[in-house]
């Protein structure tokens, strides 16, 4: 079993939708919870992190964490064009030296 | 310059060539990190460096070999490369890999590496 599930999509939604991006994972030694956003020909940059369960916002974005399913999410409202590329999720535990990567979803917002 | 920079963009190899990536950060971290991307797959950690000195390595096959000079600086020694080690090389740098130094969960990734083996 991966230690972290993504879906890998391909994710296509039209302007203004509510999109959803989801990841499983096993241990539950995991504590901190991040999501990268990577742009085409570029690198991941960090785009939100929480730290145990609960939901924290950012302008169109909330991140989600069920600790007791192992299960977040990222949500992301209204969604524009410019919000298209691959999310990836991350996790850690608190005394690990590196994070665990999901395999990423490819998301394209259509205008 | 700004950020994390990584030279070459694009490498192009032999599998009995010699070649280095390069990686430069300006941000002041202590923490460095070689990641290996390919389609589809989540990214690899193969090398972390804190302060200059090793503290992870993942396994990584020894034709890749890091180098480290100084907390700014990171280096790929790449020699007779095999086709399946062509992926994007990501470079990423962090205040600290423990918590006490900050967190390292904040990453800054540079552009990457796309290496072609031929």
């Amino acid at each position: 079993q991966k230690e972290v599930e993504q879906d890998p999509g391909p994710l296509s939604v039209p302007e203004g939708a509510i999109v959803s991006l989801n990841c499983t994972y096993s241990n539950s030694a995991f504590q901190y919870f991040m999501w990268y956003r990577q742009y085409s020909r570029k690198g991941p940059e960090l785009l939100m992190y929480t730290y145990s369960s609960g939901n924290k916002e950012d302008g169109r974005f909330t991140a989600q964490v069920d600790k007791s399913s192992k299960y977040i999410s990222l949500f992301i409202r209204d969604s524009q064009p410019s919000d298209s590329a691959t999310y990836l999720c991350a996790i850690t535990s608190g005394s690990a030296r590196q994070l665990t990567f999901g395999s990423g979803t490819q998301l394209t917002v259509l205008p | 310059e700004t950020g994390v920079t990584q030279t070459p963009r694009h490498l192009v190899m032999g599998m009995t060539n010699k070649k280095s990536l390069k990686c430069e950060q300006h941000l002041g971290h202590n923490a460095m990190y070689w990641y290996k991307q390919s389609a589809k797959k989540p990214l690899e950690l193969m090398f972390v460096y804190s302060l200059e000195e090793r503290v992870e390595n993942n396994s990584v096959p020894s034709r890749f070999s890091p180098e480290c000079p100084n907390s700014s600086h990171l280096f790929l020694h790449l020699h007779t490369l095999q086709p399946e080690d062509s992926a994007l090389y990501l470079c990423a740098s962090s205040q600290g890999v423990k918590w006490r130094q900050g967190p390292s969960y904040e990453q800054y990734f540079g552009p990457g590496t796309r290496l072609t083996v031929t």
